[in-house]
């Protein structure tokens, strides 16, 4: 079955510091793989995509995200975190078997402490 | 600004009432979207419209209708609230049905007693 994993409901790191949110898929064939971000009271906003290439992705604000087909994970990444950076983040990959609907991972908690 | 609006931003319902989102975007988008957000899941999609006059089923449609009104509003109706329908509603929307370049609306938060 088809599947997005966010094994970590929250991650809290120091601002300044570099941050990764994980992020692991299971489905066939060649993935099509997303980063949305969401802001409280806010609407999910799009951060980056993978869709082929490059393995490493370059998103909005500074994130970037890599694709790594061996270990079916595509971990969200910035190497200097802001406290404007919390938020609640979703990976999510392209059903196979649509040519429009996404899986969505449960979400990751971001916690940048001053 | 150019975006998603959804209304109300809040509601409480009792069970077995029914009440209808609004969804309006001014992009000159195609394809709307409705989605619920639980704690601890992830989005589940429950309508879709790919284009004006035309609508289908996502993975939790039970409970739900809605219409595409025209290229602008789409709406999600609830004929008779249940408490397993608290949650986060989001309606979205791109250019064409496909599975990226979503805009979404800052959400409705739906509490049935």
């Amino acid at each position: 079955a088809q599947s997005v994993a966010q094994p970590e409901d929250q991650v809290n790191v120091a601002e300044g510091n570099p941050l990764t949110v994980k992020c692991t898929y299971s489905v066939s064939g060649n993935p099509y793989l997303f980063w949305y971000v969401q802001y409280p009271n806010r609407g999910l906003q799009f951060l980056l995509k993978y869709i082929t290439g490059d393995n490493l992705v370059k998103g909005s604000y500074g994130f970037e995200a890599e694709f790594n087909k061996s270990q079916t994970s595509f971990h969200l990444k910035k190497p200097s975190a802001l406290v404007s950076d919390s938020a609640l983040y979703f990976c999510a990959v392209r059903d196979m078997g649509s040519n429009y609907q996404l899986i969505w991972g449960a979400g990751t908690k971001l916690i940048i402490k001053p | 600004n150019a975006g998603v609006t959804q209304t109300p931003k809040f509601q409480v319902l009792k069970t077995g009432q029914s009440m209808t989102l609004q969804c309006a975007q001014d992009m000159n988008h195609n394809s709307m979207y409705w989605y619920r957000q639980d704690p601890g899941m992830g989005l589940r999609l429950i309508y879709y419209s790919a284009s004006e006059g035309t609508t289908d089923k996502g993975e939790v449609p039970n409970g739900y209708n809605v219409s595409r009104l025209n290229k602008r509003e789409f709406s999600l109706r609830l004929e008779s609230a249940a408490p397993s329908q608290t949650s986060v509603y989001f309606c979205a929307s791109s250019e064409a049905l496909r599975p990226f370049g979503y805009t979404f609306g800052s959400g409705t938060r739906l509490t049935v007693v």
